[in-house]
This record gives C-alpha cells, sequence and structure tokens, in this order.
C-alpha cells in the first residue's frame, strides 16, 4: 500500500524558516518525480513544487522561487520542502504527491503551516 | 501558464441523478506524444484530494465506475451518474501538460 507521511507542522513567524518532510512507502520511491502543493484555508490547490525522480531537475512556481527548496534522498525514502522567508500568504496545508509521469496518483494527508506574528 | 477554468462552481444534485463539471484550458493539452494531461480530482471534506480520471478518461484505481471523463484539446467534461452521497466534495481538473501544474477553482457538489 502507498504512503505518503508528511510532518513538520507549526506555526512560525513571517520571516523565518521551516522544513517540511514526507517519508514514502509502498512503492520505489526512487523511480519517480515528487510534488508539493498547497491549500490556504478555504481556497483551492496550488502546485508549488517538482523533483525528478533522480533530482537531476527541479521546478517550482513563481509564488515560491528563490524561498523554498524542494529536495530528496532517496536512500531514505523522504521528500523535503525547506521554507525560507516565510510571509503570511504561505499559510496553507501542504501536501507531498507522488507523480506518475502525468498525473499525480497519491498524497499525503497534509501538514499545516500557519505563518503569523 | 495555462489558466483552467472549471463550471459551474457548485452544483447541487438528487442522489441517483447524474452531475456534469465542465473544464477548460487556455492551452490545448494535447501532447505531441499523443497524450492529454488533464486529471481529475476529488477533495471529499477534510480530506487529502484523490485522483479520479487521468489522461481525459481512464479511471484511477479503486474509482467508481460511476465516474467518467471525456474530451479534447481544450475541452473535458467530467460526469458522475448516480450520485450517492459518498460524491460530495469539491472536484478539480488539473493540466500535467507543463510546469506550473495549474488547478480549476473547484466545483462544489452538494446534495439536495
Amino acid at each position: 500500500e502507498v504512503q505518503l507521511v508528511e510532518s513538520g507542522e507549526g506555526l512560525v513567524q513571517p520571516g523565518s524558516s521551516m522544513k517540511l518532510s514526507c517519508v514514502a512507502s509502498g512503492f520505489t520511491f526512487s523511480n519517480y518525480g515528487m510534488n508539493w502543493i498547497r491549500q490556504a484555508p478555504k481556497k483551492g490547490l496550488e502546485w508549488i513544487a517538482l523533483i525528478y525522480y533522480d533530482s537531476s531537475s527541479k521546478y517550482y512556481a513563481d509564488s515560491v522561487k528563490g524561498r523554498f527548496t524542494i529536495s530528496r534522498d532517496n536512500s531514505k525514502n523522504t521528500l523535503y520542502l525547506e521554507m525560507n522567508s516565510l510571509r503570511s500568504e504561505d499559510t496553507a496545508m501542504y501536501y507531498c504527491a507522488k507523480d506518475n509521469s502525468g498525473y499525480l496518483d497519491y498524497w499525503g494527508q497534509g501538514v499545516m503551516v500557519t505563518v503569523s506574528s | 501558464d495555462i489558466m483552467m477554468t472549471q463550471s459551474p462552481l457548485s452544483v447541487a444534485v438528487t442522489p441517483g441523478e447524474s452531475a456534469s463539471i465542465s473544464c477548460r484550458s487556455s492551452k490545448s493539452l494535447l501532447h505531441s506524444n499523443g497524450i492529454t494531461y488533464l486529471s481529475w480530482y476529488l477533495q471529499r471534506p477534510e480530506k487529502s484530494p484523490q485522483l479520479l480520471i487521468y489522461q481525459i478518461s481512464n479511471l484511477a484505481s479503486g474509482v467508481s465506475d460511476r465516474f467518467s471523463g471525456s474530451g479534447s484539446g481544450t475541452d473535458f467534461t467530467l460526469k458522475i451518474s448516480k450520485v450517492e452521497t459518498e460524491d460530495v466534495g469539491i472536484y478539480y481538473c488539473v493540466q500535467f501538460l507543463e510546469v506550473p501544474y495549474t488547478f480549476g477553482a473547484g466545483t462544489k457538489l452538494e446534495l439536495k
């Protein structure tokens, strides 16, 4: 059974940093691209980052480019999202999702990030 | 960026009846490889999004065949037949042709 379990939830002040993790199981993690998607409270879904299976390419939404970094450790079956210079508009539920080369077939349960003073 | 426009934004359906949701993209989602990268997701209340349909009309594993997708190019439709209580939630179309991947605003399905 495919499982994606995010962690790192919390409340932080504007301008600070935070790192999210997503531990994968039930599939060969090193064979698949992975994504982060977020959802602000009572809003729609926003894709924010993609990393290829071998970390050879990384893509970001303009809203997070230069502030967020996606990375992975295939030896630990873990995906990361390092978030710097956090803003109130980054407050959202953050989901990791498995990329099946053209669609996202499995999503984690999500972790809540709140940016507030 | 490719813009995804869904309609309606909300729909109320009597259990047992059908519902249709439309999605339009600002650019054709047909890749040169012949695949059209349009998917549909359902987000039930307080849950993560769940894949329903990928590449226009392919049913995801474990998804009821009451769900079906159709369309081509820039115009797509999700049809839900014999709506059940468990179908309540927000439906999103999304394009995976190019980054940034973009989602429609969502269509909220409620029961009458």
